[in-house]
């Protein structure tokens, strides 16, 4: 597609439950990123793909989240038993090598 | 401790009236990119700078990249409501690393 498209925009989540939010990059981006970004605050890196080799997760903040990615294409963010905590935007984006990022306009996901 | 410190971190200002935001580092950077973030989307990227010295601009946004490579500014001329957003810095910590973020200036101008 012409952008990083990310799904749901939004999501309400029960505490406890799991979440799976949705990445498609731009075609022929190899590198992938994940970011969290809680209200009125910065970016807080989460994880990095870049083509076949092994993924930074130096981000991820705790064993309750996971992401995959699949060859240079789709990637999903896990979180389970979600808390209040992770109440944020999380915004994806990807890029040809480390070069200028494209984002997408993120997943807002509420934990109540 | 921020590898990119932002200032201000909060901006408020008038129409018309002109503004500067900074992005500084004790370490080199091979290049620094700025980036806007409206309110309900993710950041755009607006410049990449590269070169010691170098200043682009872009219409009323002029980006400037410090000599030693370790700041870079963005100045703003008669600011006006569209150009309200979280403006961030950022840089790979070594050549084709991964970007890091400064944590931004929110920028609002009032009509």
């Amino acid at each position: 597609g012409a952008g990083v498209s990310q799904s749901p925009s939004n999501k309400v989540t029960e505490k406890g439950k799991d979440v799976e939010l949705r990445c498609d990059p731009i075609s022929g981006h190899t590198a992938l990123y994940w970011y969290r970004q809680r209200l009125g605050q910065g970016l807080e890196f989460l994880i990095y793909f870049q083509g076949n080799s092994a993924p930074d997760k130096s981000g991820l903040p705790s064993d309750r989240f996971s992401a995959e990615r699949t060859g240079e294409s789709v990637s999903t963010l896990t979180i389970q038993r979600t808390q209040q905590e992770d109440s944020a935007v999380y915004l994806c984006a990807s890029s040809l090598r480390t070069y200028g990022y494209t984002f997408g306009s993120g997943t807002r996901l509420t934990v109540v | 401790t921020q590898l990119l410190e932002q200032s201000p971190q909060f901006l408020s200002i008038q129409e018309g009236e002109n503004l500067t935001v900074y992005c500084n580092s004790s370490s080199v950077f091979s290049s620094l990119q700025w980036y806007r973030q409206e309110p309900g989307e993710g950041p755009v990227l607006l410049v990449t700078v590269v070169t010691g010295g170098e200043v682009k601009k872009l219409k009323r946004l002029t980006f400037q990249f410090g000599d030693a490579r370790k700041d870079s500014s963005l100045h703003i001329t008669a600011a006006q409501p569209g150009d309200t957003g979280l403006y961030l810095c950022a840089g790979p910590k070594t050549s084709g690393s991964r970007l890091t973020f400064g944590e931004g200036t929110q920028l609002t101008v009032n009509p």
